[in-house]
């Protein structure tokens, strides 16, 4: 399967800066990528798809300015958390599609704590 | 929308012993099932996938998994756990044919007790 890595793997921000965290498919063209986050011992929640060269799509509830997202390329994609608060901190697991619709393989997670 | 519902937030379980989690899934015409597992503060990785043929689905790591479509439901099972095994496990539903996004069950937390 593919590899696919998040920087930082963790992060501490104080309240009101922003965090910018990065997915890398190291090995496979990512035309899709999905950003979830996932409180402790919770599923995980789908904030937005995206598909390179297009803007994200943004599941309902999830504020577009706030979390700002870019697919810049088949191999990388960022999540910029703009003015973090502390309900902000959770750990964001970026994930990879290629052309291949059954087939995602996710990145290690990047946990966030904002004090 | 697709749904899933795993009904066991928790399972603990005997070394050596079997064990089955639960899966549910809402109908759909087409629909692909996963199974993930994921280690503390790590990400997901795949265990086994159904998308179509055979409805016993075997993984990695000597778990299955059987697509039973009249009760909508795929279930993990294992014959015989290790202490290694203790780990949340994730089940996840894809609308077939698109490019649709994985919805996920709660999890199952599944504890491994020597």
């Amino acid at each position: 399967g593919a590899v696919v890595s998040q920087h930082p793997s963790w992060v501490i921000c104080k309240s009101g800066t922003s965090v910018k965290i990065e997915c890398r498919s190291l090995d496979f063209q990512a035309t899709t990528m999905f950003w979830y986050r996932q409180f402790p011992k919770q599923s995980l929640m789908l904030m937005a798809t995206s598909n390179e060269g297009s803007k994200a799509t943004y599941e309902q509830g999830v504020e577009k300015d706030k979390f700002l997202i870019n697919h810049a390329s088949l191999t990388l994609s960022t999540l910029t958390v703009t003015s973090a608060h502390p309900e902000d901190s959770s750990f964001y697991i970026c994930s990879v599609r290629g052309s291949s619709y059954n087939e995602q393989f996710f990145g290690p997670g990047t946990r966030l704590t904002v004090l | 929308a697709q749904s899933v519902t795993q009904l066991d937030s928790q399972v603990p379980v005997f070394e050596e012993a079997p064990v089955e989690l639960r899966c549910n899934y809402s109908s759909s015409v087409s629909v692909y099932l996963f199974w993930y597992v994921q280690y503390p503060n790590q990400g997901l990785q795949l265990l086994l996938k159904y998308l179509s043929g055979s409805t016993l689905v075997k993984g990695i790591n000597g778990f299955e998994a059987e697509f039973n479509k009249s009760q909508t439901s795929f279930h993990l099972r294992k014959p015989s756990v290790h202490i290694s095994d203790t780990a949340e496990y994730f089940c996840a539903a894809q609308k077939g044919g698109g490019n649709t996004p994985l919805v996920f069950g709660k999890g199952t937390r599944l504890s491994v007790i020597a």
